[in-house]
């Protein structure tokens, strides 16, 4: 099946810097998906990207799916930034069955 | 508003006994998933279904059950065959793309 990889695998910020989380994976796509899971363990919805950029706030998305990844930029970020960032993208076949990468763990000090 | 329910939020269960977690959508999504969350991990799928009296087994489906008689409901049933049961599951609801998520079921072993 279609690999996902992520990195970094942990991030650590002051508040107010600026970061670029990426995804690569393995196979052509046509949708990839970014979710931030908070402390909580809510699963939040970022970004449904199959390919260009996309931003919302300080958040923006940019997939190139030719080359196989995508790139989550973070910028002025804030202590509820926190949290782990997955990207998720269809397994090959015709169901919209997601894998997941192992995420990003990030962590923003005040 | 519309969404996904997950209940209860933290379940115990016993050596030797079964327990159903409930997963309630009331977004007329066709297809639903189980994913299970171990600590420091991303998502893996257990079960998912794209229509009712229809569902087909994850990566991990060994020691789970599930039903999908409604649209709107999944239940997952953790069976006394699943040995190490402690984690953290994840309902999941889509028409296509994109994927939304209930908060959770912390399932834990007394």
């Amino acid at each position: 099946g279609i690999q996902v990889e992520q990195s970094p695998p942990d991030l650590i910020l002051q508040e107010g810097a600026n970061s670029t989380l990426r995804c690569n994976f393995s196979d052509s796509v046509n949708n990839l998906q970014w979710f931030h899971q908070n402390p909580w363990g809510q699963l939040i919805n970022l970004f449904y990207i199959p390919s260009g950029t996309k931003q919302n706030g300080r958040l923006s998305a940019t997939t190139v799916a030719t080359e196989r990844y995508s790139l989550l930029y973070i910028s002025s970020s804030q202590t509820t930034d926190s949290g782990v960032y997955f990207c998720a993208v269809p397994s090959s076949g015709g169901s919209y069955i997601p894998t997941f990468g192992r995420g990003t763990s990030l962590i923003v000090h005040p | 508003d519309g969404g996904i329910t997950q209940s209860p939020k933290y379940l115990f269960r016993k050596e030797g006994q079964n327990v159903t977690l409930s997963c309630e959508q009331n977004l007329n999504h066709d297809a639903m998933y189980w994913y299970r969350q171990d600590p420091g991990q991303g998502l893996r799928l257990i079960y998912y279904s794209q229509i009712v009296n229809d569902f087909q087994k994850g990566d991990i489906a060994e020691g789970y059950s599930v039903s999908r008689e409604k649209k709107e409901s999944f239940p997952l049933t953790v069976t006394s065959a699943q040995k190490n049961p402690t984690a953290f599951y994840l309902c999941a609801s889509s028409m296509g793309t994109p994927q939304h998520f209930g908060d959770g079921t912390r399932l834990s072993i007394l």
